[in-house]
């Protein structure tokens, strides 16, 4: 069955700095992959999804992620973080044929000043 | 557009109740799906529908929890009796359907369940 693994459940970084969330995929077919971000206390919101074409995708709020076959990841990044970006990430994979997601255990996001 | 929609958002009860969470999907999407999500944990799937057909249940715990979606649209999930471990946020979620490959699924606020 396909999966993803995020490694490290707290990030801390600094406002300004570089965000990079890990994401590993184990996948028996090409795999569709999202980043989905979810604020307290609300549901969850896509940032950006690959399918197939472009590796390296762009999605809201200045998230980018490049899905790497050869290293099976799909790492998010944003060049500088701003306070608005603390809350949890959830990266995720299509689960079955019905294209339903079957998501990592997620990545807090904290942005300190 | 109006988003996906989840009532209650929160409900306390007390273990060996029930309780049932309602969910209307976004106008004209096919595909709707039900996720538990534990404090600290993602969403765990629980069950899939394709208009008011199951297309995935692997993960639901039949013995005490159910789902129906009857006209393909709203749908229901009911929690009989409920235990401890069913403290959780269930997570309503639609897509247009399979046949869109990659298609977003949209998520709901999420109802808010504490079993005491």
């Amino acid at each position: 069955a396909q999966s993803v693994t995020q490694l490290g459940s707290h990030v801390s970084v600094s406002e300004g700095a570089l965000v990079l969330l890990r994401c590993n995929y184990s996948s028996s077919v090409p795999p569709y992959l999202f980043w989905y971000v979810q604020y307290p206390n609300q549901g969850l919101q896509l940032l950006l999804k690959y399918t197939t074409g472009a590796t390296l995708v762009k999605g809201i709020n200045g998230f980018e992620a490049e899905f790497k076959k050869s290293e099976t990841s799909f790492h998010l990044t944003k060049p500088s973080a701003h306070m608005s970006d603390a809350a949890e990430y959830f990266c995720a994979v299509n689960l079955n044929s019905g294209y339903a997601l079957n998501f990592g255990k997620g990545t807090s996001l904290l942005v300190t000043p | 557009e109006a988003g996906v929609a989840q009532s209650p958002r929160y409900k306390i009860i007390e273990k060996r109740q029930s309780v049932a969470f309602w969910c209307n999907p976004i106008s004209g999407h096919a595909t709707l799906y039900w996720y538990q999500q534990i404090l600290g944990q993602g969403p765990k799937l629980l069950i899939q529908f394709q208009n008011n057909g199951v297309v995935d249940d692997s993960q639901l715990p039949k013995d005490r929890f159910s789902a129906e979606r009857l006209k393909g649209v709203d749908s229901t999930l009911k929690i009989q009796p409920a235990k401890l471990e069913d403290s959780a946020v269930y997570l309503c979620a639609s897509s247009l359907g399979p046949g869109v490959s990659g298609n977003t699924i949209y998520f709901g606020e999420g109802s808010w369940l504490t079993v005491v």
